[in-house]
């Protein structure tokens, strides 16, 4: 089935400062890719969706890009702001030619912590 | 437009009990899947129920079942717990073609 890789270990980033979480993946063909964010004592929400590659899906202010030729879905921001402090999990659908409507699979999930 | 609610919110048990978590869907939704989040981890697909059966399942043994009732709610029963169930488990639901919505989660620790 399809998986992914998130970069692992905590984030901690000032106010107004860029943001990267990498994440990459392996899968059977071109399948939809996802950013979800888990706020402290919530559930996750999705954050971001690309569907096709070179897509670009963004959301209050963080993108991401499909990139084929280097399988990666990588999350970036210009500026964060403390309300960005939040766990965000990469997901794609699990098995091949799967779409977002059945199982996903996730990453391990990335700690984002913004300070004033 | 309430979303997906859970119930309990917390919930403590010990080793060889029982446990049912409930899930009712966002108002429309006819698909619920359930997950599993351990501490530090990303979510881990359970299963999915639509039409009241189990539609797909994940690497899970039989002491995980659920159930899923004519008005699309849903329970998950987990049969003998053992420490290692201790996690939030969350359930989503969907209609058809659309992106899956999450509940806040039930966090359920097993002593």
């Amino acid at each position: 089935g399809n998986s992914v890789t998130q970069m692992e270990g905590p984030v901690t980033l000032s106010e107004e400062a860029f943001l990267t979480i990498n994440c990459t993946y392996t899968a059977t063909g071109y399948p939809s890719l996802f950013w979800y964010v888990q706020y402290p004592g919530e559930g996750l929400q999705l954050l971001l969706k690309a569907t096709k590659a070179d897509d670009k899906g963004s959301n209050k202010g963080f993108e991401a890009t499909y990139r084929k030729e280097t399988t990666s879905f990588h999350l970036e921001k210009g500026s964060v702001q403390v309300s960005d402090s939040a766990v965000y999990f990469c997901a794609l659908p699990a098995n091949a030619g799967g779409t977002s409507y059945g199982k996903l699979t996730f990453g391990q999930g990335t700690i984002l912590t913004v300070h004033p | 437009d309430a979303g997906v609610t859970q119930s309990p919110t917390h919930l403590i048990k010990t080793r060889g009990q029982q446990v049912t978590l409930r899930c009712s869907p966002k108002s429309g939704h006819d698909t619920v899947s359930w997950y599993q989040q351990a501490l530090g981890q990303g979510p881990q697909f359970i299963f999915q129920y639509y039409e009241e059966e189990e539609r797909q399942r994940g690497n899970f043994p039989d002491r995980f079942s659920g159930h899923q009732f004519p008005n699309y709610s849903s329970e998950l029963n987990v049969n003998a717990l053992l420490l290692g169930d201790s996690a939030l488990y969350l359930c989503a639901s969907r209609v058809q073609a659309s992106e899956q919505f999450f509940g806040p989660g039930t966090r359920l620790t097993v002593l």
